[in-house]
């Protein structure tokens, strides 16, 4: 079976960081993906995690410790547009199952 | 990138009735269609795997006889839902990947669909 956790709601203000945790134990990993959703639409794709590691890309960067069922999403200099659910979502065998998302919330 | 279309956006019936939903890969042939229904604040959940020319897989739990999936071309999957009751009020997302899974690292996404049953 899948077990993905994240937390459900993370608050930070604008400008500052924010690290959102997923841990997942999965009968198979063949990568795992951070999407971020705006309420009523559809994901959009922020990273791709196959190796251990950071991989950055501008204002997000997501690290993958593999041993540990482990990642996590750093956000940078947070901004209003980033208020989203952020999905952690691991591939197995072609298909995704998706953590039950984290609702960040960005204040002034 | 990779644009993927579904319609229609929103959707409103009556109990009984079946709708439609169409996902269309616009500038690239997808060999491999997800689709994934989502509940109020609640994470995706894959309903089955549509792949060009054969049958769908389901996951667990997914009844195939209401859901029926068609993916006749490599551009075009459909999800029907048959005898629609509010239980099914739901939005439905489909997504699309050009290779065998996805691992391009990519997996493009429908705009999703919104359907209320009465």
């Amino acid at each position: 079976g899948q077990n993905i956790d994240q937390p459900t709601e993370m608050t930070a203000t604008e400008g500052a960081i924010v690290q959102i945790n997923c841990t997942y134990q999965t009968s198979g990993f063949n990568g795992l993906f951070w999407y971020q959703q705006h309420a009523g639409e559809a994901p959009t794709f922020l990273s791709y995690n196959v190796l251990d590691g950071l991989e950055e890309k501008g204002r997000f960067s997501s690290f993958l410790s593999r041993s540990k069922g482990y990642s996590y999403l750093l956000l940078k200099e947070l901004q209003m547009k980033d208020s989203a659910s952020y999905l952690c979502a691991v591939e197995n065998d072609y298909k995704l199952s998706f953590g039950a998302g984290t609702t960040v919330t960005v204040r002034a | 990138g990779a644009v993927v279309s579904q319609h229609p956006s929103r959707v409103i019936c009556k109990s009984g009735t079946s709708v439609k939903i169409e996902c269309r890969s616009l500038d690239f042939q997808a060999t491999t269609m997800f689709w994934y229904r989502q509940f109020p604040k609640q994470s995706l959940m894959l309903m089955a795997t549509s792949n060009e020319g054969s049958k769908a897989t389901y996951e667990q739990g997914v009844e195939k006889d209401k859901f029926l999936i068609n993916h006749a071309s490599l551009t075009l999957s459909t999800l029907t839902v048959t005898s629609a009751h509010p239980e099914d009020s739901s939005f439905y997302i489909c997504s699309a990947s050009g290779l065998a899974g996805s691992n391009t690292g990519e997996l493009f996404f429908g705009e999703g669909s919104r359907l209320t049953v009465l």
